[in-house]
C-alpha cells in the first residue's frame, strides 16, 4: 500500500506569490497516475492537474505540475485570491494527507 | 457539462445498512469507470470503491471491503453503493467521481475529472 505525504502541511502566503507543493511517495510510481486536487470549503475537490503535468479542462496556466517516480510537484504562479484552498494529490486510488495554502 | 448528483445518505444506527445511489448525465455514462471517495468532516479524502466501464474490475479500499458493494446499472446511467454493518469511522460525506480515462478499470485511475456535491452518511446511535 503506498503512502503520499505533502508537506508543508500549511503554506502561508500573499497573492501574487508562487506556491510550491511537494507530495512524495514511500515508492517509486508511474507518473501516469498522479493527480493534483483543489478543494475549498463546502464543495467537492476540483481536478487541476493528472498525468503528473496535464492541466485538466478550464484550468489555468498558472498552474503547473511535474514530477515522477516518488516526488511530485503542484506550483502555483502568482497566486490569485481565489487559489486559497486545501490541495491534495493523488498517486491512483491513495490521496495525500492535503496541504492548506492560506493567506 | 457533466454532471453528477449523489442521494441516499443520512442518519443510520451502528450495524445498519444504507445505499447510496448517483445519476450522471451530460456524458456516455458506460464508457467511464466511476469511483466512491468519501471525507470525513474536517479530513482528507479517501478512496472507497471503483468499478470498470464494463463492470468487469472492480476494487475496495481495505477499510470497506467485505462491508461496502459497488455497482451501477448504464440503462439508468446510475451508480450505487450498498453499504452494510456500517461503523461509526464510516461516517463522511460520500462523493460520486468520474474517472478521467475513457474506458478505464475501476481499481487504479490517472484522476477523476468530474464529481458530485456529496452525500453525508453519519453513523451513530
Amino acid at each position: 500500500e503506498i503512502v503520499l505525504t505533502q508537506s508543508p502541511g500549511t503554506l502561508s502566503l500573499s497573492p501574487g506569490e508562487r506556491a510550491t507543493l511537494s507530495c512524495r511517495a514511500s515508492h517509486s510510481f508511474s507518473s501516469s497516475y498522479s493527480a493534483w486536487y483543489q478543494q475549498k470549503p463546502g464543495q467537492a475537490p476540483r481536478l487541476l492537474i493528472y498525468g503528473a503535468s496535464n492541466r485538466a479542462t478550464g484550468i489555468p496556466d498558472r498552474f503547473s505540475g511535474s514530477g515522477s517516480g516518488t516526488d511530485f510537484t503542484l506550483t502555483i504562479n502568482g497566486l490569485e485570491p481565489e487559489d486559497f484552498a486545501v490541495y491534495y494529490c493523488q498517486l491512483s486510488r491513495t490521496f495525500g494527507q492535503g496541504t492548506k495554502v492560506e493567506i | 457539462e457533466v454532471q453528477l448528483v449523489e442521494s441516499g445518505g443520512g442518519l443510520v444506527q451502528p450495524g445498519r445498512s444504507l445505499r447510496l445511489s448517483c445519476a450522471g448525465s451530460r456524458f456516455t455514462f458506460d464508457d467511464y469507470a466511476m469511483h466512491w471517495v468519501r471525507q470525513a468532516p474536517g479530513k482528507g479524502l479517501e478512496w472507497v470503491s471503483g468499478i470498470s466501464w464494463n463492470s468487469d474490475g472492480i476494487g475496495y479500499a481495505d477499510s470497506v471491503k467485505g462491508r461496502f458493494t459497488i455497482s451501477r446499472d448504464d440503462a439508468k446511467k446510475s451508480l450505487f453503493l450498498q453499504m452494510n454493518s456500517l461503523r461509526a469511522e464510516d461516517t463522511a460525506f460520500y462523493y460520486c467521481a468520474k474517472d478521467i480515462e475513457y474506458r478505464g478499470s475501476g481499481y487504479s485511475t490517472t484522476g477523476f475529472d468530474s464529481w458530485g456535491q456529496g452525500t453525508l452518511v453519519s453513523v451513530s446511535s
